[in-house]
């Protein structure tokens, strides 16, 4: 079975803080996502990797960046942590090829206080 | 631009009934993908079913049967026999097509579906 597996369920952090979110994926996928989840709003695509230290924005980047150095890890960084980035962060992984289905993690429920 | 709407914020069904969660969607790529998770309160995304533009058959898989109609640009998730495990929100989501096929998908709003005993 596909594992997504993301650092934390439940995180609560300061505004100002930097924020580290990480997920890894044991299938040997191309494409790596992080969304966020808000009431209302679908799932949001904040950016995405397909391939090693390639990165391209979706479409909320701002206040967020993202890491991948290696093919398992993708890492999204909010670089200053404001409360409007209080929400569900959601990791997916993926073929590159399109009819694959994404795969998702568990989730990461951010408080920022 | 590409958009997927899901009109039913909420639905009831009773138990071993069948439901129909609708989709729409909008698109000039000739080629495109449509998917359907099932999101329950523990918030894992749940991969369901696949249906491609090109598919000349309407895809299924076990209870779940995607009635898909390309005219109408409609995609709906039925389930059959409705079971109280299947309480959860639903997506339906659409593939990014044409050369770029990078695999991103566009999400709906979502619908959620509870089934009463």
């Amino acid at each position: 079975d596909v594992k997504v597996t993301q650092s934390s369920r439940y995180l609560v952090k300061r505004t100002g803080e930097k924020v580290f979110l990480e997920c890894v994926q044991d299938m040997d996928h191309e494409n790596m996502f992080w969304y966020r989840q808000d009431p209302g709003l679908g799932l949001r695509l904040i950016y995405f990797s397909y391939d090693v230290k390639m990165k391209e924005k979706g479409d909320i980047p701002e206040g967020y960046s993202v890491s991948r150095e290696k093919k398992e890890r993708f890492s999204l960084i909010l670089e200053s942590a404001s409360t409007n980035q209080t929400s569900m962060y959601l990791c997916a992984s993926s073929f590159r090829e399109g009819n694959q289905p994404q795969h998702f993690g568990d989730g990461t429920r951010l408080s920022i206080l | 631009a590409q958009k997927i709407t899901q009109t039913q914020p909420g639905m009831f069904v009773q138990e071993k009934e069948a439901v129909t969660l609708d989709c729409t969607y909008d698109t000039s790529d000739p080629s495109y993908g449509l998917f359907w998770y099932k999101q329950p309160s523990s918030g894992e995304m749940i991969f369901l079913i696949y249906q491609g533009s090109y598919d000349q058959q309407n895809a299924t898989e076990g209870r779940y049967s995607l009635n898909f109609q390309k005219a109408r640009k409609s995609a709906n998730l039925v389930i059959s026999a409705s079971q109280l495990g299947d309480s959860a929100m639903y997506f339906c989501a659409m593939r990014e097509g044409g050369s770029s096929n990078t695999g991103k998908l566009i999400f709906g709003q979502g619908t959620t579906l509870q089934v009463k005993p």
